[in-house]
C-alpha cells in the first residue's frame, strides 16, 4: 500500500520569507500523481499544486513550486513570499489511477509570522 | 447546487446511538469519496463509489461502518452504536470522472460533518 510522510508537524515562517515542507512517499509504481493541499482554518480542502510523475519538470504556481525527487520518492513544496494567508494546515498527497483515490500525510502546520 | 453538500454539519450523538450522514455530491460526478479527518490528522480513505457501485471499502475500519449510494447520486454513511471513538469529521468528495489523470483538479471536497460522540 502506498504511504505519504510528512516529518514536520509544525513549521514557521516570517513574512515575506520563504520555507520549505517536506513530504516522502513509498509506492512501487511508475505512474502516479502527486498534490499539495491546503487546510485553513476554515476547514476547506483547497488544491495547490499538482505534479504528475511523468513529468521531469517541477510544477510551479506562482509563490508555490515543488521539487520532485523521483528516484528519491521525495516531493516537498515551496512558498516563497510567505503572505499571512498561508497560515494553514499542509498536506501532501498522492494519487494512482486504479488504486484507492488520494492517500494524504499527516499534514504540517504552517504559521505565517508577521 | 455549485458544491458538495453534506448534512448536518455537526452532529452530537449519545454512545450507542445510530447515525447518517449525507453527502450530496455535485451534479453529474461520477466518483463519490469518504474520507475521516480526525483533529490535527490528515484525511483518512473510507470509502468510494463509482455511480451507484461500492468499488472500495477498504478504508471503513469496522462493520458498524457501511456506506450506500442507491442512485448513483445522493450517498449516506452510517455509523451504527456510536463510541467515542469515531468522533471526527467525515468528509465527501466528488469527481466527474472515473481515473481522471487530472484528478487534482475536480475532485472537490464538501465542508464536512462534525460528529462528537457523547
Amino acid at each position: 500500500a502506498q504511504t505519504v510522510t510528512q516529518s514536520q508537524p509544525e513549521m514557521s515562517v516570517q513574512e515575506a520569507e520563504t520555507v520549505t515542507l517536506s513530504c516522502t512517499y513509498d509506492t512501487s509504481e511508475n505512474n502516479y500523481y502527486l498534490f499539495w493541499y491546503k487546510q485553513p482554518p476554515s476547514r476547506q480542502m483547497i488544491l495547490v499544486i499538482r505534479q504528475e510523475a511523468y513529468k521531469q519538470q517541477n510544477a510551479t504556481e506562482n509563490r508555490f513550486s515543488v521539487n520532485f525527487q523521483k528516484a528519491a520518492k521525495s516531493f516537498s513544496l515551496k512558498i516563497s513570499d510567505s503572505q499571512l494567508g498561508d497560515t494553514a494546515m499542509y498536506f501532501c498527497a498522492f494519487f494512482n489511477s486504479g488504486n484507492t483515490p488520494l492517500v494524504f500525510g499527516k499534514g504540517t502546520r504552517l504559521s505565517v509570522i508577521a | 447546487g455549485a458544491g458538495v453538500s453534506q448534512s448536518p454539519r455537526y452532529k452530537v450523538t449519545k454512545r450507542g446511538q445510530d447515525v447518517a450522514l449525507r453527502c450530496d455530491p455535485i451534479s453529474g460526478h461520477v466518483s463519490l469519496y469518504w474520507y475521516r479527518q480526525a483533529l490535527g490528522q490528515g484525511p483518512e480513505f473510507l470509502t468510494y463509489f463509482n455511480y451507484e457501485a461500492q468499488q472500495d471499502k477498504s478504508g471503513l475500519p469496522n462493520d458498524r461502518f457501511s456506506a450506500e449510494r442507491p442512485e448513483g447520486s445522493i450517498s449516506t454513511l452510517t455509523i451504527q452504536r456510536t463510541e467515542q471513538r469515531d468522533s471526527a469529521m467525515y468528509r465527501c468528495a466528488s469527481s466527474l470522472v472515473l481515473e481522471d489523470p487530472t484528478f487534482g483538479n475536480t475532485i472537490y471536497f464538501g465542508e464536512g460533518s462534525w460528529l462528537t460522540v457523547v
